[in-house]
């Protein structure tokens, strides 16, 4: 079974710029999750998707943080604009529709803000 | 207060040492608890998953539940230096929100 897939890996911006990550979740597993880590830290949950619909985004910044899950697949994850506080690295998991069900994680994107 | 609390590490430990790592918990509501390994560079991978206090065992990893003292372990038996690696424990309650400790580093050395 493949894995999660996110891209890119690393990415480094000034701040006060955009940026966006995608993730491909495992093929079936209809909720999706993007976390933060920051260095030192545990991830934590941003947001989570369930097929199209947002199940919780109590963390997320809105006002500079925006996700999307169109069509119940692939996730984008935007930064705009970016604060040197964001760097981190943005970890996508994804799970079945089951309460409890096992994440799986992707190996994240690396962001430096500068 | 953070909801659950673990001790930064490093821990470093020689090959064929116990480790012995732990957390606690805040929020009696939590119900299941997990340990991830996270290597360098990669992304969290589930290692054991339990629901009752008492022990789970599995190969060389145990985990342990106390839920009267809020209290998770887990033990690495003959550890290797394929073990290094951070050690996150998790929480959810019966809504399946996860919370995650920071992690501990664990070195083993040969």
């Amino acid at each position: 079974e493949a894995g999660v897939a996110q891209s890119p890996r690393y990415k480094i911006i000034e701040k006060r710029q955009s940026v966006a990550f995608w993730c491909n979740p495992i093929s079936g597993h209809a909720t999706l999750y993007w976390y933060q880590q920051i260095l030192g830290q545990g991830p934590k949950l941003l947001i989570q998707f369930q097929n199209n619909g947002v199940v919780d985004d109590s963390q997320l910044p809105k006002d500079r943080f925006s996700a999307e899950r169109l069509k119940g697949v692939d996730s984008t994850l935007k930064i705009q604009p970016a604060k040197l506080e964001d760097s981190a690295v943005y970890l996508c998991a994804s799970s079945l529709v089951r309460v409890n069900s096992p994440l799986h994680f992707g190996n994240g994107t690396r962001l430096t803000v500068t | 207060q953070k909801e659950v609390e673990q001790d930064p590490g490093p821990l470093s430990v020689p090959e064929g040492a116990i480790v012995s790592l732990n957390c606690t918990y805040s929020n009696s509501a939590f119900q299941y608890f997990m340990w991830y390994r996270q290597y360098s560079r990669k992304g969290p991978e589930l290692l054991m998953y339990t629901y009752s206090s008492g022990n789970k065992e599995d190969g060389r990893f145990t985990a342990q539940v106390d839920k009267s003292s809020k209290y998770i372990s887990l033990f690495i038996r003959d550890s290797q230096p394929s073990d290094s690696a951070t050690y996150l424990c998790a929480v959810t309650d019966s809504w399946g929100k996860l919370q995650f400790g920071a992690g501990t580093q664990v070195v083993v050395t040969p």
